[in-house]
């Protein structure tokens, strides 16, 4: 069965610094990573996936993440924080073949001013 | 188009009783998803559609627990007998056929239920 883990409950940056995110995952087969963002009162929102391909994926408002297979990671980073990045992000991954899609726990970005 | 859309937002009931969500998806998208959430948590997958059938269903959803997507658009969630640990955020999704796998789940702003 598939499962994500993101190890940290909340992440803390200074707006204007680089920022990473950090999820690992495990599946059986081929895996599809995704990245959801989550603001108060909203529904989660598609950032970016990988399917197959560069490891490097580029998304909505600046970020991107980076596929890294020997380690089954697959972190999410942005070169320069805002402020309204904070929001809640999860990571997110399907089995080939399946359409259930499982998801972490959630890591709390808070940018500060 | 205005997205996925779910009714009631918000749902407060006494312990016992049933509640009905509805989830009305993107007009062009013949897969659909229900998931629950709560507090701390990730969502987690309930069950999916594909037109109206219902093609897999997690082991949460318990025999309270009955989705339905009778003409292939919109999809109801019934929960009978509500107990307090029901409470949770009830999210729908929906997404296009796409490539096996590849497709990406479009998310409504979910149904709230608070059980009493």
């Amino acid at each position: 069965a598939q499962s994500v883990a993101q190890p940290e409950d909340q992440v803390n940056v200074a707006e204007g610094n680089p920022l990473t995110v950090k999820c690992t995952y495990s599946v059986s087969g081929n895996p599809y990573l995704f990245w959801y963002v989550q603001y108060p009162n909203r529904g989660l929102q598609f950032l970016l996936k990988y399917i197959t391909g560069d490891n490097l994926v580029k998304g909505s408002y600046g970020f991107e993440a980076e596929f890294n297979k020997s380690q089954t990671s697959f972190h999410l980073k942005k070169p320069s924080a805002l402020v309204s990045d904070s929001a809640l992000y999860f990571c997110a991954v399907r089995d080939s073949g399946f359409q259930k899609l499982v998801f972490g726990t959630g890591t709390r970005l808070l940018v500060s001013p | 188009d205005t997205g996925v859309s779910q009714n009631p937002r918000h749902k407060i009931t006494k312990r016992g009783q049933n509640v009905t969500f509805r989830c009305d998806p993107i007009s062009e998208h013949n897969r659909l998803y229900w998931y629950r959430q709560t507090l701390g948590q990730g969502p987690e997958f309930l069950t999916y559609f594909q037109n109206e059938a219902q093609l897999e269903k997690s082991r949460l959803l318990s025999d309270r627990f009955s989705a339905e997507r009778p003409k292939g658009s919109f999809s109801t969630l019934e929960i009978q007998r509500t107990e307090q640990g029901d409470s949770a955020m009830y999210l729908c999704a929906s997404s296009d056929q796409g490539f096996s796998g590849a497709n990406v789940l479009t998310f409504g702003a979910g149904s709230r239920l608070t059980v009493l």
